[in-house]
Formats: structure tokens, sequence, C-alpha cells
């Protein structure tokens, strides 16, 4: 079955510090990627997505992502983190050469700052 | 006004009452959604009208009742609706089909109690 695994509910780290936001994933074939992030109050905005390619993706924000096929994983990190990145994050995944419906999403990661 | 409104931001009411959620973009996109989002749970698609076909998610239970009457306006009709049917409910709009899965547009969310 499909599935998107975050495997951490909440994560609170230091403002300035590194982040490391996990992603796992059962998909029959490799898919396209994202991460959104949802701040309080707001809807989803997409962070950035992997269709192929460097595996390395750079997203908004100075976020970045990296696929890796052997481990279905798509860890977010982020060098040094500022309180204004305190959100819900989303991992998703969705079939190659298909609609937008057929996107899946993780139970999401809430970030917050320690100041 | 640019992306995706969504109107009303809050909207409490009773069992017995009838409402609409609204949802207008203006990106020019062909495909819309609604999404439920519930705490600790994985957004759960609700229901996708794309170039004006309705697609549903048949475990939706029909309280809910959407409506597209063209390529920029969806609603979402209430009716009899159950305290657990509390949640935030997101419109999003996408492209498709666009040769991959295309990434989503996420409204602001109405938040809705059901007393």
């Amino acid at each position: 079955a499909q599935s998107v695994t975050q495997p951490d509910i909440h994560i609170t780290v230091s403002e300035g510090a590194s982040l490391e936001l996990r992603c796992n994933y059962s998909y029959g074939a490799t898919p396209y990627l994202f991460w959104y992030v949802q701040s309080p109050g707001q809807g989803l905005q997409l962070l950035l997505k992997y269709f192929s390619g460097d595996t390395l993706v750079q997203g908004i924000k100075g976020f970045e992502a990296e696929f890796k096929r052997s481990q279905s994983s798509f860890n977010l990190r982020k060098p040094s983190v500022h309180w204004s990145d305190a959100a819900e994050y989303f991992c998703a995944v969705g079939p190659r050469g298909s609609s937008a419906s057929k996107i899946i999403f993780g139970s999401g990661t809430r970030l917050s700052i320690r100041p | 006004e640019t992306g995706v409104t969504q109107t009303p931001r809050h909207l409490v009411m009773g069992m017995t009452n009838k409402k609409s959620l609204k949802c207008e973009q203006h990106l020019g996109h062909n495909a819309m959604y609604w999404y439920k989002q519930s705490a600790k749970k994985p957004l759960e698609l609700m229901f996708v009208y794309s170039l004006e076909e309705r697609v549903e998610n048949n475990s939706v239970p029909s309280r809910f009742s959407p409506e597209c009457p063209n390529s920029s306006h969806l609603f979402l009709h209430l009716h009899t609706l159950q305290p657990e049917d509390s949640a935030l409910y997101l419109c999003a709009s996408s492209q498709d089909p666009a040769g991959g899965s295309e990434k989503l547009f996420f409204g602001s969310g109405t938040q809705l109690s059901v007393l």
C-alpha cells in the first residue's frame, strides 16, 4: 500500500540550530516527492519538490531535501532555523505522470523554535 | 487578488444547520479540490473537480455536497453535520494534466466547529 510516514510528531530546536525532518515513503515506483509547510491559520505552501535528476533539491526559505532511493526517504533540512520557521511540515508523494489528486500526505511534523 | 481565497475563515454551526463554504481561485487552474484536515491525521482528499468532472472519495458522507459552477469557483454545501466533522477544510487548485503530478495551491482554509 502507498503511504507516507513522518515519524516525528513534534520537534523543538533552538533558533540558529540545524534542522532535519524525516520522511519515509512506501510506493510501487519512484514517485514525485514534495514538502509543504503550513503556518498557523494558513493553508499549505509548497517548499520544494523532487521530480528527477539531482537528488539534492533546493527550495524556498533556505530549505533543502535529499532523495535517497535506497532508504525510500526524502528528509528536509535547513542549516540554521529562524523563529519564523515555526510551523507544521508535511511530506507528500504522488505518482509520475498523473493528476495532483493522487498526491498523498504524511501526518505532519510540528516544528517549534526555542528562543 | 491572487491565489486561492476561501470564505468564511471560521464557521460555527449546529447539527441541524445548512451552510456553504466558498472557494475561488485566481490562478487560471483547471482543477479544484476539497481537503479535510483533522488534528494528527493526514490530509483527506474529499472531492476533485478536474475540467468540470467530479471525482469523489467514496468514504465522504453524503452530508457533504460539492458544487463547481465553473473552473474558478468551488463550494462545499454542509447539512446535518456531526461534531466529528469539526476540522479545517482546505480548498486547493492545480493545473492538470501537465505531464506529471503538479503542485497544489492551497487556500487558508475554513475552520469549522459543529456543536
